[in-house]
């Protein structure tokens, strides 16, 4: 069964530091995700990405965030001042453009 | 535009007993549906998913659900409930209508599971 990878499991940083959350999709898909999960809430679609372009973004994907697919292989998602709020579970999930999308088991960032 | 409602953020039964956990969507195009089930601490995991074809829909650890287009409902069942179901569940919904396909969780059901 083919998985999406996400790297690492669980980030700490200090408010206003600049964090990078690294995804691995899987290899023949060409659609990427971001969602994200507050505690105790539902989760959230922050971003799609498509042909090295951002297809979509929620009102959540402010200028703090970008998305990257430096190398073909990776799919990041970087934070570069981050918040309290910004602590979430973030998940990284990927398609071909006709079946669901798998997700990853997400990163946990908590900002201190 | 598309939209998942989940009926009971929190649901009890007792193990052995029926699960029901409910579902209603809303999409301007034909469906995709899916139940993710989460245990704490840990990632979604799908349990199953309506494209198209047979409307019953089977999935991991004894669950299925239906798609009942004239209801907008997917409910999801499971017979008999065991202690190890004890997990939040969340309905989503993604569209069937190519290219990108953004999915709309709904707010999620906790399972809890009375010895």
């Amino acid at each position: 069964e083919p998985e999406v990878t996400q790297t690492p499991s669980h980030q700490v940083t200090q408010m206003g530091q600049e964090v990078i959350l690294r995804c691995v999709p899987i290899s023949n898909h060409l659609y990427f995700y971001w969602y994200r999960q507050i505690l105790g809430q539902k989760v959230e679609f922050l971003v799609s990405f498509y042909n090295n372009e951002i297809s979509e973004k929620s009102e959540i994907f402010d200028d703090q965030f970008s998305v990257e697919r430096p190398d073909g292989s990776n799919f990041t998602l970087k934070i570069r001042s981050t918040k309290l709020e910004d602590s979430a579970m973030y998940f990284c999930a990927s398609t071909t453009s006709r079946q669901f999308q798998y997700f990853g088991a997400g990163t946990r960032l908590s900002v201190l | 535009a598309q939209s998942v409602t989940q009926l009971g953020s929190h649901v009890s039964v007792s193990e052995g007993a029926l699960v029901l956990l409910r579902c209603n969507y809303s999409s301007s195009v034909p469906p995709y549906l899916f139940w993710y089930v989460q245990y704490p601490n840990q990632g979604l995991q799908l349990l199953l998913k309506y494209t198209t074809g047979a409307t019953l829909v089977k999935g991991i650890n004894g669950f299925e659900a239906e798609f009942k287009k004239s209801e907008t409902s997917f409910h999801l069942t499971k017979p008999s409930a065991h202690m190890s179901d004890a997990a939040e569940y969340f309905c989503a919904v993604t569209q069937n209508s190519g290219g990108y396909q953004k999915v709309t969780f709904g707010i999620g059901t906790k399972l809890q599971v009375i010895p």
